[in-house]
């Protein structure tokens, strides 16, 4: 199906296991976020991705990385994780200019 | 720098009433506003954007906004109320500066409509 999909939607963790949450599109969209969204904060951006091979850090990429080989994908690992981390995060992705930018579901991650 | 406040983090609306959420944003450079709508455990959805063209925008499901550079806000209003319309709405910015390569938005504003 067309569209930008996430998995896992939901996952248990515990302190200092290693994650990683995936993020598909299938519009061969330039530009890929993630954003975390918590209670007070609305959505902030961990990081961004130009085009494939480019990254780039948002507002909170302290304990996160990502990589992006191809252009249809945008994993996001945190390689120890604490329970800070616990949250809900979005993968968008848009084309270049100011339009509109596409979510995923959503993936719940907690951290015990 | 850009920056999204939206005032008031829950709003209480009755069927058929008047729904207006604010927003106020702050940008060096013109800017390029969005109201996103979440629906929950969804994830957001485009309402409208302003991109310098018509300064009132309309959206879908009967809501619009109008940007005011002089007030530097963009509020969202909705003539009246559906229950449909309970879910909790985000501002955003982005501008031309850095390639429009970021998109910031406010903190959501939860609207609940009353029966």
């Amino acid at each position: 199906d067309a569209g930008i999909t996430q998995s896992p939607r939901y996952k248990i963790t515990e302190t200092g296991r290693q994650v990683t949450l995936m993020c598909h599109q299938t519009w061969s969209h330039s530009y890929m976020f993630w954003y975390r969204q918590d209670l007070g904060h609305g959505l902030r951006l961990i990081y961004y991705s130009a085009a494939a091979d480019i990254t780039d850090k948002g507002e909170v990429p302290d304990g996160y990385v990502v990589s992006r080989s191809k252009t249809e994908n945008f994993p996001l690992t945190l390689e120890s994780a604490t329970r800070s981390q616990t949250s809900v995060y979005f993968c968008a992705s848009r084309n270049r200019g100011p339009g509109e930018l596409f979510f995923g579901e959503g993936s719940r991650l907690t951290v015990l | 720098a850009q920056s999204v406040t939206q005032l008031g983090s829950h709003v209480s609306v009755s069927e058929g009433a008047l729904v207006l959420l604010r927003c106020n944003y702050s940008s060096s450079v013109p800017p390029y506003l969005f109201w996103y709508v979440q629906y929950p455990n969804q994830g957001l959805q485009l309402l409208l954007k302003y991109t310098s063209a018509a300064t009132l925008v309309k959206g879908i499901n009967g809501f619009e906004a109008e940007f005011k550079k002089s007030e530097t806000s963009f509020h969202l209003t909705k003539p009246s109320a559906h229950m449909s319309d309970a879910a909790e709405y985000f501002c955003a910015v982005t501008s031309n500066s850095g390639g429009y390569q970021k998109v910031t938005f406010g903190t959501g504003t939860k609207l609940q409509v009353i029966p």
